[in-house]
C-alpha cells in the first residue's frame, strides 16, 4: 500500500500567528507532493507542487510569501500558512506522487487538515 | 468555463437505484481521467479510472467519450454505503489532478 499522513489533523489558531502542516509519505518515498485546499461544497484546488530538494511550483493566484512549502525530504513535505487570517479557515490536503514507472498517475491522499483561525 | 464541470446534485436515491453522473472537461490535451470519492470531512480516494473503451469495477461502471470531452460514471445497485461526493478528475500537466466540484449522492433505504 501506499500511506499518507498530516499533521495536525486540525488545528484552531489566532489571526495573525502562523501555522505549519506536516506531509508524509510513510512507506514509499515521493519526489512530488501537492498541496491542496478545500473550502465547504467547493472542489479540491491544487496550490502548489512540492518538489524535493527544490523551490516549489505554485498556482496561479496563490500567494507564495503567504504559503511557504518546505520538501526537505522524499518523504515529507510542509506547508506553512503565514500569518493567517479567517478568510485561510478551510481544509488542507496533501498528495504524494508514487511514480509507477509505467507512466500511471498514482496520488495518494493524505487525511487533510482542518484549520480554523479565529 | 470551468475546466472539469459537474452537475453538484445532490442525487437523492432510494436502495436498489441505478444513478448516473455527467462530467464534462474543456481540456482536449488531457491524457488520463479519473472518479474519486469523497466523503464528508475526509480525503478523496480513487475509486476508478476511466478509460475510452469504458470499464467496470463490480457495481461501477466508467466511460471516456474523448470526442465529446465527456465522461460518466454509472452505479448500479445502490447501497446505504455509496453516499458521498462523487469526484471527476482529469490529469493535467507535471502529473497534477484537475477536480471538478463533485456531485452528491444520497442513497436513502
Amino acid at each position: 500500500g501506499a500511506v499518507v499522513s498530516q499533521h495536525p489533523s486540525w488545528v484552531i489558531c489566532k489571526s495573525g500567528t502562523s501555522v505549519k502542516i506536516e506531509c508524509r509519505s510513510l512507506d514509499f518515498q515521493a519526489t512530488t507532493m501537492f498541496w491542496y485546499r478545500q473550502f465547504p461544497k467547493q472542489s479540491l484546488m491544487l496550490m502548489a507542487t512540492s518538489n524535493e530538494g527544490s523551490k516549489a511550483t505554485y498556482e496561479q493566484g496563490v500567494e507564495k510569501d503567504k504559503f511557504l512549502i518546505n520538501h526537505a525530504s522524499l518523504t515529507l513535505s510542509t506547508l506553512t500558512v503565514t500569518s493567517a487570517h479567517p478568510e485561510d479557515s478551510s481544509f488542507y490536503i496533501c498528495s504524494a506522487f508514487k511514480g509507477t514507472g509505467t507512466g500511471g498517475n498514482e496520488q495518494y491522499f493524505g487525511p487533510g487538515t482542518r484549520l480554523t483561525v479565529t | 468555463r470551468k475546466e472539469v464541470e459537474q452537475d453538484p446534485g445532490p442525487f437523492n436515491v432510494p436502495e436498489g437505484a441505478t444513478v448516473a453522473f455527467n462530467c464534462t472537461y474543456s481540456n482536449s490535451a488531457s491524457q488520463s481521467f479519473f472518479w474519486y470519492r469523497q466523503d464528508c470531512r475526509k480525503e478523496p480516494k480513487l475509486l476508478m479510472s476511466v478509460y475510452s473503451s469504458g470499464n467496470e469495477d463490480g457495481r461501477f461502471t466508467a466511460q471516456l467519450n474523448r470526442a465529446s470531452q465527456y465522461i460518466s460514471l454509472l452505479i448500479r445497485d445502490s447501497k446505504l454505503s455509496d453516499s458521498a461526493t462523487y469526484l471527476c478528475v482529469r490529469s493535467g500537466g507535471y502529473n497534477k489532478l484537475i477536480f471538478g466540484a463533485g456531485t452528491r449522492l444520497a442513497v436513502h433505504p
